[in-house]
């Protein structure tokens, strides 16, 4: 099993360009979970999806969109890049709901806006 | 409004020695109480857990212990080695979704 894998592992974007980071996991996991990781403030959860077709808004939301059409699937969308969202992106994975659930990381996406 | 708050920043123990990081938080609706390990270039990975209904769980060098009345909890790693050295993240959830909130990060390195 591959787990959790994110593209693309680095990329720089210009203010206004948009952008698509994908991830996928092989694990048959119900929930996905989109984060940023920046010095010392941790990981901040962006957005959140509990099954395919469903998606939430997590603790930073501002400026992301995200789609999950497939189950092993989840996207997270920049529509207008802006230098405040250069960060670490981290997708993570979950089994199931109600039990206490391991989360499953990503390698990580580094993105910087100039 | 930071609802996980974890200290140190860094730390920086001998080989051998015990690192201790804290955590603490406000909200009594959390459930689940993970500590996360992250090693350069790469993605969190679960170390060890603790739900609130103990005050200690053990596995292996490291344990969390656990103060539901004070509303604090620790990761203490005994004869700590250098490979150990990584950024350790404490983090709670709230039962729907599974979401966990994020301590800011301890950066641990441990010298020969």
């Amino acid at each position: 099993n591959a787990g959790v894998t994110q593209t693309p592992k680095f990329r720089v974007l210009k203010t206004g360009q948009s952008m698509t980071l994908l991830c996928a996991q092989d694990m048959n996991h119900e929930y996905m979970y989109w984060y940023r990781q920046d010095p010392g403030m941790g990981l901040r959860l962006i957005h959140y999806s509990v099954g395919e077709g469903t998606t939430a808004k997590g603790e930073v939301p501002d400026g992301y969109n995200v789609s999950r059409l497939k189950k092993q699937n989840f996207l997270l969308g920049l529509e207008s890049a802006a230098p405040s969202q250069t960060s670490v992106y981290f997708c993570a994975s979950s089994y199931s709901p109600g039990g206490f659930d391991e989360q499953y990381f990503g390698p990580g996406t580094r993105l910087t806006v100039t | 409004q930071q609802q996980v708050k974890q200290s140190p920043q860094s730390l920086i123990v001998q080989k051998g020695g015990i690192s201790i990081i804290n955590c603490a938080y406000e909200n009594t609706a959390f459930d689940y109480f993970p500590w996360y390990q992250q090693f350069p270039g790469k993605g969190p990975a679960l170390l060890i857990a603790i739900r609130p209904d103990v005050s200690e769980k053990k596995e292996g060098r490291f344990t969390i212990s656990f103060n539901k009345s004070a509303k604090q909890f620790s990761l203490h790693i005994m004869d700590s080695q250098p490979g150990d050295s990584a950024t350790y993240f404490c983090a709670a959830r709230k039962g729907g979704g599974n979401k966990l909130t994020f301590g800011t990060g301890t950066q641990l390195k441990v010298e020969l």
